[in-house]
């Protein structure tokens, strides 16, 4: 999507940490998301944050939202070669509205 | 638990043609949201709906059209498809405004 932002590609070795990082525009987003899509597959909701809150953690991911600059990171601890799929983060913005505006997603590459 | 279910999951239809995805939401969920995802692309929001009511409506092309049923499931549309169309093609639903499960997508394919 035009308002959200991630860099393209990230590759890290197995076992080490990812960030990924995305930055969006709408300062009346309420939540964020990080959705994963498999090669071929649908999309799996990781993880979200209301836009209240600086950080979210669920075993291995953890998740930091700097509102002040619109910026959301996604860090996924120990990273697998299961972890390897394209990340989205995505925005659902303030009003009425219900509909995800997307980033154009990271593909992570974990390297054995 | 259960999951949001589309088909065909797979569709592949000539030019002009027409389609129709289903959708069926995850139960007691009130809201259906129809994304595309073109290739290397991310997805991009069509149309939602609350309630069996048009809730939102985003980049939809005039030859589309989508309802939901009493029954909360959904069907999109597709009349006098381009290869432009040539997508995946995602459901969602949510309750209310609480966070959004997709389903698996209907790869559609128009030669």
């Amino acid at each position: 999507g035009e308002d959200v932002e991630q860099s393209l590609f990230l590759s890290v070795r197995e076992g080490d940490s990812s960030v990924i990082n995305c930055t969006y525009t709408d300062s009346s987003s309420t939540y964020l998301y990080w959705y994963k899509q498999e090669p071929g597959a649908g999309l799996q909701l990781l993880t979200y944050i209301f836009s209240n809150m600086d950080m979210k953690q669920d075993q291995r991911l953890t998740v930091l939202l700097n509102k002040k600059d619109k910026h959301l990171s996604l860090r996924i601890a120990d990273t697998q070669t299961g972890d390897s799929a394209i990340y989205f983060c995505a925005e659902r913005r303030g009003g009425s509205a219900r509909q995800l505006t997307f980033g154009s997603g990271t593909q992570l590459t974990v390297l054995p | 638990a259960a999951g949001v279910i589309q088909s065909p999951r797979h569709l592949i239809k000539e030019k002009r043609e027409t389609a129709t995805l289903k959708c069926y939401p995850i139960p007691r969920h009130d809201t259906v949201y129809w994304y595309q995802q073109g290739p290397g692309q991310d997805p991009q929001f069509l149309i939602s709906f609350y309630e069996k009511m048009q809730s939102d409506k985003g980049s939809i092309p005039d030859r589309f059209s989508a309802q939901q049923f009493s029954d909360y499931h959904s069907e999109l549309n597709m009349s006098s498809l381009e290869l432009g169309d040539s997508a995946l093609y995602f459901c969602a639903s949510s309750w209310e405004y609480n966070e959004q499960f997709f389903g698996p997508g209907t790869r559609l394919t128009v030669l």
